[in-house]
């Protein structure tokens, strides 16, 4: 079945660094979707991407979608304390049901 | 408040027992879904729902777990004769069909410790 790999799987920065984390898949994926879970919470939408190549911006995070359309990335400039959590990319064929990567925990120190 | 309501919020049970979540969707959300989320692991699929129709299972999921959404709304799911691996964050999410670029909105979960 689809299976979607995130790296790093923690990931620890001092307040200001940039982060970034990565999902890998083995076949094309038709889009990848992006959440945030914060300690305690629900995971939370953040975007979807389906165009090969795609670069999306929400004010400190870029997420961009593989030409191949097999690898994603979310990128946060300048971290803040609030963006602690962890963060998960999502992606399902036509009809199904999303397949969650396991997430990549983001810490941040001030 | 996300919109979706899950209850009750916690639930601690003898091994053995019985016990059955509630979700209430977003009314406008005909798609329903159930993960299971261990700690350090991403949500995993159990089952979801279009309208009252169960149209996925997933593969893993044990005979002992049974989901309904019997008018198209709520949904319920049961786990029977509860073992301590099942001890886990159950959550429902919700979708409308057809919104492309709409994701899930998940509820609050149900977190099941089992004793």
């Amino acid at each position: 079945g689809q299976q979607v790999m995130q790296i790093p799987q923690y990931q620890h920065v001092q307040e200001g660094e940039d982060f970034t984390t990565y999902c890998n898949s083995s076949t094309t994926l038709s889009n990848i979707q992006w959440y945030k879970q914060r300690p305690g919470g629900h995971p939370v939408f953040l975007i979807q991407l389906v165009k090969s190549g795609e670069v999306k911006k929400q004010k400190r995070l870029t997420f961009q979608f593989g030409e191949a359309k097999k690898n994603s990335s979310l990128h946060i400039t300048a971290t803040q304390t609030t963006d602690v959590g962890t963060y998960f990319c999502a992606a399902n064929q036509a009809g199904t049901a999303l397949i969650f990567g396991k997430g990549t925990t983001l810490s941040v120190s001030s | 408040d996300t919109g979706v309501s899950q209850n009750p919020r916690h639930k601690i049970t003898k091994r053995g027992q019985n016990v059955t979540f509630r979700c209430d969707p977003i009314s406008e959300h005909n798609r329903l879904y159930w993960y299971r989320q261990t700690l350090g692991q991403g949500p995993e699929f159990l089952t979801y729902f279009q309208n009252e129709a169960q149209l996925e299972k997933s593969r893993l999921l044990s005979d002992r777990f049974s989901a309904e959404r019997p008018k198209g709304s709520f949904s319920t799911l049961e786990i029977q004769r509860t073992e301590q691996g099942d001890s886990a964050m159950y959550l429902c999410a919700t979708h409308p069909e057809g919104y492309t670029n709409y994701g899930y909105t998940f509820g609050s979960g149900t977190r099941l410790t089992v004793v």
